[in-house]
């Protein structure tokens, strides 16, 4: 079965750079996610889009923003990297809003230096 | 939001034993999901249940919502099942799902 996709897998960046995080979700699913996993923590929730519009928002800093294109993919951009931004960028896709679970992509790795 | 919080916080068994991890909510919830986190950092989805029970192999979970709470059993565990597992849920009416601070569970030979 298809699953989320998530690219890149790894990607070093400098600071003040920008990144673009790529997230393809599972075919027909109208709702994505993305999370935030720090070294040692918990996922953190960033922001989701429900059918390519801005569904909820969570703790995402004023430098990244994201969007979902009209294939449902979605992009999260990051911009004046911080150190602090290195982490695990999770994204997650579900089929009316979580009723039926969430599924979770294999992540990108950022790593700022 | 809502509070997660997961029991114990570390956990280290011998191979072939077996354990029970503990997930505590603070508020209704209408999704709950395990994962496990493995050394590579994937999330792999274990169980959705919001509600009962489910088994899967040598996993099964069971949710009891009107308490508020969720169990997730290993039984005779294996080196690979180490990891970190977590817990999350969805509140009623909510869409984004809240993580515990997870179980880390260390498997020795």
């Amino acid at each position: 079965a298809a699953g989320v996709i998530q690219s890149p897998r790894h990607l070093i960046k400098e600071k003040r750079e920008t990144a673009t995080l790529k997230c393809y979700p599972i075919p027909r699913h109208d709702t994505v996610y993305w999370y935030q996993q720090g070294p040692g923590q918990d996922p953190q929730f960033l922001i989701s889009f429900y059918e390519k519009m801005q569904s909820d928002k969570g703790s995402i800093p004023d430098r990244f923003s994201a969007q979902q294109f009209s294939d449902y993919h979605s992009e999260l951009n990051m911009s004046s990297l911080e150190l602090g931004d290195s982490a695990l960028y999770f994204c997650a896709s579900s089929l009316d809003r979580g009723n039926y679970g969430y599924t979770f992509g294999s992540g990108t790795r950022l790593t700022v230096v | 939001g809502i509070q997660v919080e997961q029991s114990p916080p570390d956990l280290i068994l011998q191979e072939g034993a077996n354990s029970t991890l503990r997930c505590n909510f603070s508020d209704s919830v209408n999704n709950l999901q395990w994962f496990h986190q493995n050394p590579w950092g994937q999330l792999i989805n274990l169980f959705y249940i919001p509600s009962g029970t489910k088994q899967n192999g040598r996993l099964s979970a069971t949710t009891v919502a009107t308490e508020r709470y969720s169990l997730l059993y290993i039984s005779s565990s294996q080196t690979t099942d180490s990891g970190v597992y977590f817990c999350a849920v969805e509140r009623v009416n909510g869409n984004q799902f809240y993580f515990g601070t997870g179980t880390s569970l260390t498997v020795i030979p």
